[in-house]
């Protein structure tokens, strides 16, 4: 298996702008998490769906955030608009509830500069 | 807030020694686990240890969880540079074993 794919890898944007990242999780997977890591807060969760459905966004920091799961080989996080504090880099992690484990997979991340 | 908090926050030792780290969290658990982040990588998940254990290895990873200090270890036996990484413990609450949170990390540096 690839494993947990992210794209872009490295995002330069200017304030305003909007910033879509892209995760394709591993598949088989039924659960999907979005995370945002900064040295200043660590690691985040943002959200997280289960089946494509999003079940608890209350680490999504505000309105401009906004996450999809089309369907279970896709899921979007979107910032709308982009501000400076939002750089960071934005993980994506996946799991199955299988095993009954839930070890999460992490992909590469994306890192996302925001001037 | 970090449920899980490391200690201590960064660690040097030469190759060939032991490193330990430490977790403390807050909350009644499912399960806590272990995850290394090498730099401008993704987490890796090391091992996983349910709340109703109270030790458990892996390789040169052995793992120990206290639920009444509500604190857990990770030793890493016969340290190598490889190892160099940030270690992560994350915990899995009550309302269930998905949903993770994630402690701020420690910084292992092994010299060759």
């Amino acid at each position: 298996d690839a494993g947990v794919i992210q794209s872009p890898r490295h995002e330069v944007t200017e304030m305003g702008q909007e910033v879509t990242l892209r995760c394709k999780p591993i598949s088989g997977h039924d659960y999907l998490f979005w995370y945002r890591q900064t040295m200043m807060r660590g690691l985040e969760l943002l959200i997280y769906f289960n089946n494509n459905v999003p079940i608890d966004d209350s680490g999504m920091p505000e309105d401009r955030f906004s996450a999809k799961m089309p369907n279970a080989s896709f899921s979007t996080l979107k910032i709308q608009p982009s501000e400076p504090r939002d750089s960071a880099v934005y993980f994506c992690a996946s799991t199955t509830s299988k095993t009954g484990i839930y070890e999460q997979y992490f992909g590469p991340g994306t890192r996302l500069t925001v001037t | 807030s970090q449920q899980g908090e490391e200690d201590p926050q960064a660690l040097s030792i030469q190759e060939g020694e032991n490193a330990t780290m430490n977790c403390s969290y807050k909350t009644s658990i499912n399960n806590l686990q272990w995850y290394r982040q090498n730099s401008g990588r993704g987490l890796v998940h090391l091992i996983l240890i349910r709340s109703n254990e109270r030790e458990k290895h892996s390789g040169r990873l052995r793992v120990t969880l206290d639920t009444s200090k509500k604190s857990s270890s990770l030793l890493i036996t016969a340290s190598r540079a490889a190892d160099t990484a940030s270690y992560f413990c994350a915990t899995a609450g009550s309302g269930g074993y998905q949903k993770v949170t994630f402690g701020i990390g420690t910084k292992l540096q092994v010299i060759p």
